[in-house]
């Protein structure tokens, strides 16, 4: 049973601090992963995702991946009020017709 | 560029009654499609999935079914509503090996 698990939340933080999102995995065949973020009553929009073993850095958001721990991570620098949302964690294999696993989310609150 | 539309928007509907949900995708030719359901407080659950006209894949036996009669149309319907099928509909469609998937705005489904 593949499994996504996001650390149980919810995650406040003050206004320009940093962000810490993790999210862990059970199943080593995993080959991609993704970082979504869901505003209340909205869908979920795909801000990162990533593949190889490192970090991947997209304006203050940075994705980062270790597959001997199982583990993926999302940083958020300079949080803003703006990135109050849900973020969800997945998890795919490489390949057509592969699905994603998802995580239940955690919710994040940037207070100003 | 593409883009992912699911119509209606909102919805309210007695128990017993039929539905039909409908996504369509522009810009990308043969995707995969998949519905999911996120009830309130929730994550997200994969309902069915299509990797091309007339191939629906399921994954919850319930009193929902898919259909796609065009390579980027995908109905989801139901003969009788269940209380339990509340909940936000949400459609996606994947467009490279990695399979990172893109979200529709969504149908939010309450049933009386």
């Amino acid at each position: 049973q593949k499994e996504v698990e996001q650390n149980s939340g919810p995650l406040s933080v003050p206004e320009g601090a940093i962000a810490s999102l993790n999210c862990t995995y059970s199943d080593r065949g995993s080959q991609s992963f993704f970082w979504y973020r869901q505003y209340s009553g909205k869908s979920p929009e795909l801000i990162m995702f990533i593949y190889s073993n490192g970090d991947k850095e997209d304006g203050r958001f940075t994705a980062q991946l270790n597959k001997a721990s199982q583990y993926v991570s999302l940083l958020i620098r300079d949080s803003q009020p703006s990135d109050s949302a849900t973020y969800l964690c997945a998890s795919s294999y490489t390949g057509a017709n592969s699905k994603l696993t998802f995580g239940k989310g955690i919710t994040l609150s940037v207070r100003p | 560029s593409q883009t992912i539309h699911q119509w209606p928007a909102t919805l309210v509907q007695p128990v017993g009654s039929p539905l039909s949900l409908e996504c369509t995708v522009e810009g990308t030719s043969n995707p995969n499609l998949y519905w999911y359901r996120q009830a309130a407080g929730r994550g997200l659950q994969l309902l069915f999935y299509s990797v091309g006209i007339g191939q629906i894949s399921s994954e919850v036996p319930q009193n929902l079914s898919a259909s796609r009669p065009q390579d980027r149309q995908f109905i989801l319907s139901s003969k009788k509503l269940l209380l339990s099928d509340s909940g936000f509909y949400l459609c996606a469609y994947t467009r490279s090996a990695y399979n990172e998937q893109f979200f529709g705005p969504g149908t939010r489904l309450t049933v009386l």
